[in-house]
């Protein structure tokens, strides 16, 4: 069965230091791979995608993720934290291929940038 | 400036009542979908739909129902089956909805619900 999961509720960094939020995902095909960012009380923004090629992606407000299928990992990582990157986090995860391609999505991280 | 428009933005009704939640889009995408947040618990969808006239159930449809009549709306009513209505209900649109699509969502910035 398709499964996503981010393994930590609550990641805590200092701001400018390097930000890692982990997703790790279980599909039996090809994944499409997606990151989105909450802030309180609004809707979902989209951050960025892997659907094929280069397995570093780089998205919106300076993240990047790193696509790894020998670990089936998508973490969303960033140089450099802001405290206004402080937010809930959710990694999503379809199918690439065959009938089933229902968006499965984490539970979230909520991000803490400490000033 | 496209987008999709929620509202109300909080809502508040009384046990045994439906309510109707509004969802708006302007940018012209064919597939809606309704999610609903629970604390702890991420994002589960309620019904999606891929075409005007079309729309199915998603993951917790029970208690719900929905209509698409026009392209650009995609309203949700909670009705009185609904047994836990009492959350944040989101908003979704891509330009498609199909199989393989590598789409991202847009969101509206949802409505709160509270039944009391």
């Amino acid at each position: 069965a398709q499964s996503v999961a981010q393994p930590e509720d609550q990641v805590n960094v200092a701001e400018g230091n390097p930000l890692t939020v982990k997703c790790t995902y279980s599909v039996s095909g090809n994944p499409y791979l997606f990151w989105y960012v909450q802030y309180p009380n609004r809707g979902l923004q989209f951050l960025l995608k892997y659907i094929t090629g280069d397995n570093l992606v780089k998205g919106s407000y300076g993240f990047e993720a790193e696509f790894n299928k020998s670990q089936t990992s998508f973490h969303l990582k960033k140089p450099s934290a802001l405290v206004s990157d402080s937010a809930l986090y959710f990694c999503a995860v379809r199918e690439g291929a065959g009938n089933n391609r229902k968006l499965i999505w984490g539970l979230g991280t909520s991000l803490a940038v400490n000033p | 400036d496209g987008g999709i428009t929620q509202s109300p933005k909080y809502l508040f009704r009384k046990e045994g009542q439906n309510v109707t939640l509004s969802c708006e889009q302007n940018l012209n995408h064919d597939a809606m979908y309704w999610y609903r947040q629970d604390p702890g618990q991420g994002l589960r969808l309620i019904y999606y739909s891929q075409i005007v006239n079309d729309f199915q159930k998603g993951d917790i449809a029970e208690g719900y129902s929905v209509s698409r009549e026009k392209k650009e709306s995609f309203p949700l009513t909670v009705t009185s089956a609904q047994k836990n209505p009492t959350a944040f209900y989101l908003c979704a649109s891509s330009p498609e909805g199909g199989r393989g699509s590598n789409s991202p969502l847009h969101f509206g910035n949802g409505t709160r619900l509270t039944v009391t």
